[in-house]
């Protein structure tokens, strides 16, 4: 059974600093891994999504890598600002179902 | 842009009612999801559809069912509600397919008192 974690559960950090998010999992038999995004009481909110050909993905101040063969997954936010202040999941995908970490809870101080 | 909307933000309803949630997303996809989302446990697929009237169970369907009797809508039914159905519900869509992202709606939060 696909297990995915997320370490740490929460992370502060000031202003302007480059900060990494790590995700693991336990199958490496995935389609694609999926980086969210989730503010407080609302939905989700589709970051980036790396198909399991692929290494890295990007989107503006965002840069996810996959290594499918050690199961693990960073994404890496550039220049932090208070607004990247959220909760962040990683999910990865196999036969046709999303499997979700816990989350790291971001906290960017001004 | 992708639209998914969800008929309540917030809802409380009495142990045994019949509830009914619903989702609709605007952008033609096949597959739609619903997802709990717990303290502690995260987020657990319920149930999931491919396509009009077709569904399959998730992870933890005990206590649910749903319907999918358009493309654009999907329901998910609450038989007779229980406290543990207490929860936040996320409904998600999209393209059928591995390589496509799931798109989420804003979420119903369910107190069942």
């Amino acid at each position: 059974k696909q297990e995915v974690t997320q370490i740490p559960a929460a992370l502060s950090v000031p202003e302007g600093e480059n900060l990494v998010l790590n995700c693991s999992f336990t199958d490496s038999a995935i389609y694609n891994l999926q980086w969210f995004r989730q503010d407080p009481g609302k939905g989700l909110t589709s970051l980036l999504l790396i198909q399991s050909s692929q290494r890295e993905q990007t989107s503006g101040r965002l840069n996810a890598s996959l290594d499918k063969s050690s199961g693990r997954s960073t994404l890496y936010i550039a220049a932090s600002q208070p607004g990247d202040s959220a909760t962040y999941l990683c999910a990865v995908e196999g036969a046709q179902k999303l499997v979700f970490g816990q989350g790291t809870r971001l906290t960017i101080n001004p | 842009d992708v639209k998914v909307t969800q008929s309540s933000r917030y809802l409380v309803k009495r142990t045994g009612e019949k509830v009914f949630l619903e989702c609709v997303q605007d952008m033609d996809h096949e597959n739609m999801f619903w997802y709990r989302q717990d303290p502690g446990l995260g987020l657990r697929l319920i149930y999931f559809s491919y396509d009009v009237k077709m569904k399959e169970k998730g992870d933890i369907p005990e206590g649910y069912s749903v319907s999918r009797e358009k493309k654009e809508r999907f329901s998910l039914i609450l038989e007779s509600a229980s406290t543990n159905q207490t929860s936040m519900y996320l409904c998600a869509s999209r393209l059928a397919g591995e390589p496509y992202e799931q798109y989420f709606g804003p979420g119903t939060r369910l107190t069942v008192t």
